[in-house]
């Protein structure tokens, strides 16, 4: 079975501070993804990343960054935290295939409180 | 872009009763359907995905049904069951390759 690991589930930080979340996978996929999870909002893609050292903006990237430094991990930046960043984050990641998509597969998230 | 939307926030069923989750989808190029199942305090888990090229496929206890004339397709969960109370997201991904979009979440409820 895939897994997928988020390094926290709970998490509360302060305005302005730089906060790190961590996403590893164990079965080699060469796509991770990043959301959040907001009520009424649904599923939102931050950033994704087909490769090491590899990332791409999605619909919501601004006040995020990410780096994959080894494929098996991936992680989401908040540069300087606000409150409008509280949110459950999840991770993702699927197999690379050319010549079909594949299934994203999730960890538990990390719910993150910015006060 | 793609839009995918579910039919119902909220569908209440009976145990052992059959349940039917309905969604829609805009871009008539998706080819690849994903249904996904959330429990409360955890991530989205896959239950069962379609291709294009298919109409009806089924797993164990659920079966998903595509009408691509009219960009729906639905999850039908057999013999409900009160483990199955969570919220289903249909999710669609675009002809350009990885990008996944997800419905709003329809919360299954069951009912001893």
């Amino acid at each position: 079975d895939v897994k997928v690991t988020q390094s926290s589930r709970y998490l509360v930080k302060r305005t302005g501070e730089k906060v790190f979340l961590e996403c590893v996978q164990d079965m080699d996929h060469e796509n991770m993804f990043w959301y959040r999870q907001d009520p009424g909002l649904g599923l939102r893609l931050i950033y994704f990343s087909y490769d090491v050292k590899m990332k791409e903006k999605g619909d919501i990237p601004e006040g995020y960054s990410v780096s994959r430094e080894k494929k098996e991990r991936f992680s989401l930046i908040l540069e300087s935290a606000s409150t409008n960043q509280t949110s459950m984050y999840l991770c993702a990641s699927s197999l690379a295939r050319a010549d079909s998509n594949q299934p994203q597969h999730f960890g538990d998230g990390t719910r993150l409180s910015i006060l | 872009g793609e839009s995918v939307g579910l039919h119902l926030p909220t569908l209440s069923v009976q145990e052992g009763d059959n349940s039917i989750i309905n969604c829609a989808y805009s871009n008539s190029a998706s080819d690849y359907f994903i249904w996904y199942k959330q429990e409360s305090g955890k991530g989205p888990q896959f239950i069962i995905d379609i291709r294009s090229n298919m109409d009806k496929r089924q797993g164990q206890r659920v079966t998903v049904l595509l009408n691509k004339t009219v960009k729906h397709l639905s999850l039908q969960i057999a013999a409900t069951q009160p483990g199955d109370s969570a919220v289903y997201f249909c999710a669609a991904y675009n002809n350009a390759g990885n990008m996944l979009t997800f419905g709003g979440g329809t919360r299954l409820m069951v009912k001893p």
